[in-house]
């Protein structure tokens, strides 16, 4: 059962355009979200995080949209470039018993075209 | 470099031969942690580690078998491999409170795994 629903699969941007990937949750203990970015052949890397306290976060062309009282959290990407086409996967994390767990989505392969 | 190193990057292997995959970290994190990457499904925990000598089941621990000795090692050891176990593998590591403030999971560049 995924803990984090992650849409869409896949999508496919003009160079310029706006990129959005949207993550749904339902556990309300979880208190971090990052979204990690990964390239071909490479393992993921933290893009940016954001805590259920802030509303917004921003760090150069890339954006979390957090909605606390829907349960959802949304990665903008300003301004792609053929450098953001990569898969993206947005993550949830807790503090249980026996220390962090964090999961993820399923994933979206992005696309950016020239 | 900061880095989580993992071996092999690529193994064929057959069902029922038991294969161990390193995971070395040299950033004196606390916590490690394994994960499999399969196609629609994500990236999904395998098992993971507070600490040396601590550790406890992720989301799909069923088939393998994790020991934290030292620090920076945390392999991962598939004892009878199946061809539902072939995936891409990452090892990743962190900090102790490794999800809060600018803590980061720092992956490694993962290890594909072929049963047949």
């Amino acid at each position: 059962q995924q803990q984090v629903k992650q849409s869409p699969q896949s999508l496919i941007v003009q160079k310029g355009g706006i990129s959005i990937i949207n993550c749904a949750y339902e556990n309300t203990a979880f208190d971090y979200f990052p979204w990690y970015q990964q390239f071909p052949g490479k393992g993921p890397a933290l893009l940016i995080a954001i805590r259920p306290d802030v509303s917004e976060k921003k760090e150069g062309r890339f954006t979390i949209s957090f909605n606390k009282s829907a349960k959802q959290f949304s990665l903008h990407i300003m301004d792609s470039q053929p450098g953001d086409s990569a898969t993206y996967f947005c993550a949830a994390s807790w503090l249980t018993g026996g220390g962090n767990k964090l999961t993820f989505g399923t994933g979206t392969q992005l696309k950016v075209e020239l | 470099e900061a880095q989580v190193t993992q071996n092999p990057r690529y193994l064929i292997t057959v069902t029922g031969k038991k294969l161990t995959v390193t995971c070395s970290q040299n950033m004196n994190h606390e916590y490690m942690s394994w994960y499999r990457q399969d196609p629609g499904l994500g990236l999904r925990q395998i098992y993971y580690s507070m600490n040396v000598e601590v550790t406890d089941k992720g989301d799909v621990p069923e088939g393998y078998k994790v020991s934290r000795k030292e620090k920076r090692n945390f392999p991962l050891i598939l004892e009878s491999p199946s061809p539902n176990q072939t995936s891409l593998y990452f090892c990743a590591s962190g900090l102790g409170r490794v999800f809060s403030g600018a803590n980061v999971l720092t992956f490694g560049a993962g290890s594909r795994l072929t049963v047949l």
